[in-house]
């Protein structure tokens, strides 16, 4: 497509209910990345995905925390049993491997509010 | 510990007047250094890279310089508009196999009419 497709755009859930995210790249894009902006923060890495695979899981912050990508395209960010402190913007971000001159490109979104 | 410092306090400035944005680094031996727009609501829109041995990049009205001696960058943006009001990030690429990009938490300009 385009630019990044995140999906929903919002998303109000119960505390202990399971969500996913999901995350379109721009096609052709290897590189695929997951950040959360808490109100007022910056950017915490997430997770990276270079094709299928995820050599950089560092940021997820528990093991709630889960995401796959199927067919070097589509990504999906699964957080289970969700907790207020989970609330905040998630955005998804591709590019092309390597990266060097064009930085990467970023989804609107998905804004999370966990009541 | 690695940290990205970008003023917190917002930055108001007359249209017409170069704005001025500092980035400073500790700890980091970045390869590339990034910065992007965000508009509320919406995800951050890549702007300019620059290299750790390039001292200077310029696109249209905007220019970034990169002193890796002060361990810091610098974004100007030259006859402001009110269009350029947005919260500005700075970001660090550190050279280890693939592109992991840290963020700064970003400044906020203001451009009055």
């Amino acid at each position: 497509g385009a630019g990044v497709s995140q999906s929903p755009s919002n998303k109000v859930t119960e505390k202990g209910k399971d969500v996913e995210l999901r995350c379109d790249p721009i096609s052709g894009h290897t590189a695929l990345y997951w950040y959360r902006q808490s109100l007022g923060q910056g950017l915490e890495f997430l997770i990276y995905f270079q094709g299928n695979s995820a050599p950089d899981k560092s940021g997820l912050p528990s093991d709630r925390f889960s995401a796959e990508r199927t067919g070097g395209s589509v990504s999906t960010l699964t957080i289970q049993r969700t907790q207020q402190e989970d609330s905040a913007v998630y955005l998804c971000a591709s590019s092309p491997s390597p990266a060097e001159a064009g930085g990467y490109t970023f989804g609107s979104g998905t804004r999370l509010t966990v009541v | 510990s690695q940290k990205i410092e970008q003023n917190s306090e917002a930055l108001n400035i007359q249209e017409g007047k170069t704005a001025t944005l500092t980035c400073n680094y500790t700890n980091y031996s970045p390869a590339y250094l990034q910065w992007y727009r965000q508009d509320p609501g919406r995800g951050p829109v890549f702007l300019l890279l620059i290299r750790e041995n390039e001292k200077e990049k310029r696109k249209e009205r905007l220019k970034v310089t990169f002193d890796t001696t002060l361990k810091q960058s610098l974004f100007h943006i030259t006859a402001s508009q009110p269009a350029d009001s947005a919260t500005y990030l700075c970001a660090l690429e550190v050279s280890g196999g693939y592109q992991k990009v840290t963020f700064g938490t970003g400044t906020k300009l203001q451009v009055i009419p």
